[in-house]
């Protein structure tokens, strides 16, 4: 059983261009999750998916970021007119279902330039 | 708002030698804790996940414990070894499984 897949794994932008990460939760698990790791700072909460629907965004940023989980194909974290302090590791995480262990992505490394 | 703190920011030990990480949360309603170690650039992998109901979990030379009341979970790694060197996060569920709360985490170094 594959892992949780995120691409792409670096991702270079400069300002005001948009940036697409994608998640491929592990087989069989319908709840993603996106956490964004600020430099030297730590993990904060983002947005919780479960399929088609988004339960939670209480983290996400109110303008130019927006999440989806379609019944087919990856989660995608979309980040338009992208500024420099967007620059971070933006993880994805997926679980069975709502209470169980969250099993984390290598990340997606974002720089803007 | 639930705030979760870990203690020693950075640790430094010999190989070989016990260790205690220690994690602290300020809203005892938490539904489970988990622990993860993260390697520099990488992403993080799941250690221990303790539910609420739980007062430890053990895997290998890994044991972590949970202390609702005190609000409190610690992380004891026996005979440390150069490749237990990363960092170390604790992230606490506050809801029905939902969004984990981390902490800044304790980087350890185990020297050979």
């Amino acid at each position: 059983n594959a892992g949780v897949m995120q691409n792409p794994r670096h991702l270079v932008r400069r300002r005001g261009q948009e940036a697409r990460l994608r998640c491929s939760p592990m087989k069989g698990h319908s709840h993603v999750y996106w956490y964004r790791q600020l430099p030297e700072e730590g993990l904060k909460f983002m947005v919780y998916l479960q399929k088609e629907n988004i339960i939670d965004e209480s983290g996400m940023p109110k303008e130019r970021f927006s999440a989806e989980f379609p019944k087919e194909g990856p989660s995608i974290l979309r980040i338009q007119q992208v500024v420099r302090g967007d620059s971070a590791a933006y993880f994805c995480a997926s679980s069975p279902s709502r209470e169980g262990t969250q099993y984390f992505g290598p990340g997606t490394r974002l720089l803007v330039l | 708002k639930q705030e979760v703190t870990q203690i020693p920011a950075a640790l430094s030990v010999p190989e070989g030698e016990n260790l205690v990480l220690n994690c602290s949360f300020t809203d005892s309603a938490i539904y489970n804790l988990q622990w993860f170690r993260q390697d520099p650039g990488k992403g993080l992998t799941s250690l221990l996940l303790i539910q609420s109901s739980q007062r430890e979990q053990t895997s290998g030379r890994l044991n972590a414990s949970l202390d609702k009341s005190s609000g409190r979970s610690t992380l004891y790694i026996a005979a440390s070894q150069p490749g237990d060197s990363a960092t170390y996060l604790c992230a606490a569920s506050m809801e029905y499984g939902n969004k984990l709360v981390f902490g800044a985490g304790t980087i350890l170094r185990v020297k050979s």
